[in-house]
């Protein structure tokens, strides 16, 4: 079955440093997502990636995250400056076409700023 | 705003027994709702979805209804073993925008 892979599964890093996660979606899917769940809380939307550019981003992705397809198959997700409060799991997600099927999640990276 | 939102945080079943986990939706706009299953340290994982023109749908020992009259989706388990113990979470969209998702409800199977 197809599977949207994330690395590195943690990452610890200083904070102020930067920081870039990332994924491999599914290898036809044309939608790619982020979302970050901190721990004990609900899975929260980043930011929505269609056609080479944002589509929908939330309040959450601000100025210090940014993300890019550099190169057809990797999607990836950059902090700046990370802060304490960044540390969560960070997950990615496809789909292929709108609304035909429930996203496909990575397992996430899980992000720890000390 | 318009949330998603879970009735209760935690349930405990006996093995073999049948569960039940709710969700309450605000945003009547939404046409497609999902349940995810969550194991630890893993990503969310598609169980069943349903859209806003059904209110039941059933799948391999789970079953989801909607209630769009009062903003109620619910997943029933049937039989429910040790391994559907995780965290389940409702999500939902209106056509083209963002899965949003519920705070989440732990289910714990007891052998």
């Amino acid at each position: 079955e197809p599977e949207v892979t994330q690395t590195p599964s943690h990452q610890v890093t200083q904070m102020g440093q930067e920081v870039i996660l990332r994924c491999v979606p599914i290898s036809n899917h044309l939608y790619f997502y982020w979302y970050r769940q901190i721990l004990g809380q609900k899975v929260e939307f980043l930011v929505s990636f269609y056609n080479n550019e944002i589509s929908e981003k939330s309040e959450i992705f601000d100025d210090q995250f940014s993300v890019e397809r550099p190169d057809g198959s990797n999607f990836t997700l950059k902090i700046r400056s990370t802060k304490l409060e960044d540390s969560a799991m960070y997950f990615c997600a496809s789909i292929g076409t709108w609304g035909l099927y429930g996203y496909t999640f990575g397992s996430g990276t899980r992000l720890t700023v000390v | 705003g318009e949330s998603v939102g879970l009735h209760l945080p935690t349930l405990s079943v006996q093995e073999g027994d049948n569960s039940i986990i709710n969700c309450a939706y605000s945003n009547s706009a939404s046409d497609y709702f999902i349940w995810y299953k969550q194991e630890s340290g893993k990503g969310p994982q598609f169980i069943i979805d349903i859209r806003s023109n059904m209110d039941k749908r059933q799948g391999q020992r789970v079953t989801v209804l909607l209630n769009k009259t009062v903003k109620h989706l619910s997943l029933q388990i049937a039989a429910t073993q040790p391994g559907d113990s995780a965290v389940y979470f409702c999500a939902e969209n209106s056509g083209n925008t963002p899965l949003v998702f519920g705070k989440g409800t732990r289910l714990s199977v007891i052998a």
